[in-house]
C-alpha cells in the first residue's frame, strides 16, 4: 500500500492547457515537498510546503499543502513543453525520512 | 562536476553476482540515502546513514547492505543480484537542519539477467 497516493500517474496534455496532479494520503506530514525529475537525471527539488493551507508559487506552478497536512496539490498554467517530465510529491516524518509517491508522467504536446 | 556521483552508471549482471554502486559527494552534508526507483513505484527508502558511524534500514533492505567509508562516499552492494532487483538506484544527499531537500545524483541503472 502506497503511503503518498499521487493522480494521475500519466497525464498528456497540449501546450497552452491547465492541469493539476494530486498527492493524497491519510497520514499527517510535517513537510511536503515536490520533484521534478527527467530523463537520465535524478529528481530536483521544486519547492517545500510546511503549513497547512500554505500556498508556493514558482512562476506558472502553484503548490498547495492541505488544511489537515495530509495532501497536497501542484497545479501548472499554460502548461509548456519544458514542463514535461516527472513530478513526485515527498512527505517527511519527522528525522527527515522522507516517503514517495508512485509519481506523474506529465507529456506536454507542442 | 556534478556534487553527487554515482559509478557505475549502467550495469548488466547475471544472477548470483555480487554487484558494488558507489556514491562520492562534494557537498560536505552528513546525511546520505539510498533509493530505489521503479515504474510506477516512485522512490523507495534501502538504507540511510546520519553520520560516518551510522547506518539504518530503510523499507526496503532485504537484499542490500551498505557501507560509509568516509563523510563523502556511502556504497551499496548487492551480495547476491536477482532479476527482482533490476531497478533504477539513487543516491541521495541532505544537510539538516534545514528543509530536508534531498540532492540526488544521476542514478545507476542496474540490470541482473
Amino acid at each position: 500500500t502506497q503511503l503518498l497516493e499521487q493522480s494521475p500517474q500519466f497525464l498528456s496534455i497540449q501546450e497552452g492547457e491547465n492541469l493539476t496532479v494530486y498527492c493524497n494520503s491519510s497520514s499527517v506530514f510535517s513537510s511536503l515537498q515536490w520533484y521534478r525529475q527527467e530523463p537520465g537525471e535524478g529528481p530536483v527539488l521544486l519547492v517545500t510546503v510546511v503549513t497547512g493551507g500554505e500556498v508556493k508559487k514558482l512562476k506558472r506552478l502553484t503548490f498547495q499543502f492541505g488544511d489537515a497536512r495530509k495532501d497536497s496539490s501542484l497545479h501548472i498554467t499554460a502548461a509548456q513543453p519544458g514542463d514535461t517530465g516527472l513530478y513526485l510529491c515527498a512527505g517527511a516524518k519527522g528525522a527527515q525520512k522522507l516517503v514517495f509517491g508512485q509519481g506523474t508522467r506529465l507529456t506536454i504536446n507542442p | 562536476d556534478a556534487d553527487v556521483t554515482q559509478t557505475p552508471r549502467n550495469r548488466i549482471t547475471k544472477t548470483g553476482k555480487r554487484i558494488m554502486l558507489e556514491c562520492s559527494q562534494t557537498k560536505g552534508h552528513d546525511r546520505m540515502y539510498w533509493y530505489r526507483q521503479d515504474p510506477g513505484l516512485g522512490l523507495r527508502l534501502i538504507y540511510y546513514s546520519f553520520d560516518v558511524k551510522d547506518i539504518n534500514k530503510g523499507e526496503i533492505s532485504d537484499g542490500y547492505s551498505v557501507s560509509r567509508q568516509a563523510q563523502a562516499k556511502f556504497s551499496l552492494s548487492l551480495e547476491s543480484a536477482i532479476p527482482n532487483q533490476t531497478a533504477l538506484y539513487f543516491c541521495a544527499t541532505s544537510d539538516p537542519p534545514g528543509t530536508g531537500e534531498l540532492f540526488f545524483g544521476e542514478g545507476s541503472r542496474l540490470t541482473v539477467l
